[in-house]
């Protein structure tokens, strides 16, 4: 069955620090890759798409990484501050806009 | 970038009624929209795409009779939730694709939260 896994369910990192988010999917052939942050009773908020022949996007403290052999994307966020604290969310695209999402990880910065 | 309005932000409704949500895009034309489920704590999961000017598609498992979704406007989709019941509540979001943005961008509207009692 089709599954798209992010590592945790929650993850703390101290203010200054890299955040690494992961997701990892099967049995998707996806067009791309996005991410997206989503706060508490709001929709969420498109941050990076990157194409299934790109190794790795950047904007500005955010960093995408997609591996289609391991079938998986990284997220990363350097010099992580307290206003990144958000639930983090990766989502396949199938080349027909229709987007499939992973169950988000809720990233806290701590000052 | 491009701005998706959602109405109403919340709502609370007596179990039986008929509750109708408005997806808007303000500043382009969305022939495609998308309505999504969220339960707490849970992930997005896509119900139905919605085209201008035909039927929805909707994804297995969810009755498009109990949700209905019209799409008469290159800026407006509206999901109608029939005879909601309490197991209907839900964070319920829109997104657009902007036909002349970034291919594959999706813009998402703020949710509708529907509590029926």
């Amino acid at each position: 069955s089709q599954k798209i896994e992010q590592n945790s369910e929650a993850l703390n990192i101290q203010e200054g620090k890299t955040a690494t988010l992961t997701c990892n999917y099967t049995n998707y052939s996806p067009a791309y890759l996005q991410w997206y942050r989503q706060d508490p009773g709001r929709g969420p908020v498109f941050l990076l798409l990157i194409r299934e022949n790109e190794k790795e996007k950047r904007k500005e403290r955010l960093k995408v990484t997609f591996d289609t052999t391991l079938k998986q994307s990284l997220f990363h966020i350097t010099a992580s501050q307290p206003a990144d604290s958000a639930t983090y969310l990766c989502a396949l695209e199938d080349g027909a806009n229709n987007l499939f999402f992973g169950t988000g990880t809720r990233l806290t910065v701590i000052p | 970038g491009a701005v998706v309005s959602q109405h109403p932000s919340w709502v609370i409704c007596k179990s039986g009624t008929s509750v109708k949500i408005e997806c808007r895009s303000l500043d382009f034309q969305a022939t495609t929209m998308f309505w999504y489920r969220q339960f707490p704590k849970q992930s997005l999961m896509l119900m139905a795409t919605s085209n201008e000017g035909s039927k929805a598609t909707y994804e297995q498992g969810v009755e498009k009779d109990k949700f209905l979704i019209n799409h008469a406007s290159l800026t407006l989709s509206t999901l109608t939730v029939t005879s909601a019941h309490p197991e209907d509540s839900s964070f319920y979001i829109c997104s657009a694709v902007d036909t002349g943005g970034v291919a594959g961008e999706l813009f998402f509207g703020e949710g509708s939260r529907l509590t029926v009692l």
